[in-house]
């Protein structure tokens, strides 16, 4: 079954600390898509990154980074020097590579930053 | 350009009540999904449309719930006979096509029933 799990209901951290938002994910799939949204307080999703299951490479974008591990299904994302701004929640995301009829969202880390 | 838009923002409803969610995608965009967000959950999915095929509703909780799409544009989600248990954010997104990522989403209609 697919399945997307994100342990952290809820993470503060002080501005300028790093934080990881830990993802790990099931599939039956080989291959198979893997996202990151960010959900701000106004409500609306922001498409952050998507990763292919034959792309093991960690990306880095500015202050985001993702570390993609097949070997433990786990899909993180650090947030280096946090701002308030980034105060949201975030969530991972599964979909199959060939079929986007469902994804499959896990239940989402809440950041709070503080200054 | 114009992103998804759906309407109203707010519904609030007595119970056994029907109520209809509507979604404009982003124009072009082929597919279209619903989810619900409950309170202090994750996404969960609900419907997908592509183009003129058949929908997959196999995310559709109960037959309470319908949705469809009219002209390959417009999507109405429609959930009959509400119980408290429904009320969430209904989110609507959008796509080229099921190869196309990402998905584009509306921001949401919060659906309280009473």
């Amino acid at each position: 079954a697919q399945k997307v799990t994100q342990a952290q209901t809820e993470i503060s951290v002080v501005e300028k600390e790093d934080v990881t938002l830990d993802c790990v994910y099931e599939t039956r799939d080989t291959t198979y898509y893997l996202f990151w949204y960010k959900q701000p307080p106004s409500g609306e999703l922001v498409f952050l990154i998507r990763r292919n299951s034959f792309d093991e490479q960690n990306e880095i974008s500015g202050r985001y980074s993702w570390n993609f591990q097949k070997s433990t299904s786990s899909f993180n994302f650090t947030i280096t020097a946090s701002q308030v701004v980034d105060s949201a929640v975030y969530f991972c995301a599964l979909s199959d590579l060939y079929n986007f009829n469902k994804f499959y969202f896990g239940s989402g880390t809440k950041l709070n930053v503080k200054p | 350009g114009a992103g998804v838009s759906q309407s109203p923002s707010n519904k609030v409803t007595e119970k056994g009540k029907d109520v209809e969610l509507r979604c404009d995608p982003i124009s072009g965009h082929t597919a279209l999904y619903w989810y619900r967000q409950s309170l202090g959950q994750g996404l969960e999915f609900l419907i997908y449309f592509q183009g003129n095929s058949a929908p997959d509703k196999s995310g559709l909780p109960s037959d309470r719930f319908s949705a469809e799409r009219t002209g390959g544009s417009v999507s109405t989600l429609t959930i009959q006979r509400t119980q408290q248990e429904d009320s969430a954010v209904y989110l609507c997104a959008s796509s080229y096509g099921p190869e196309e990522q990402p998905q584009h989403f509306g921001d949401g209609t919060r659906l309280s029933i009473l």
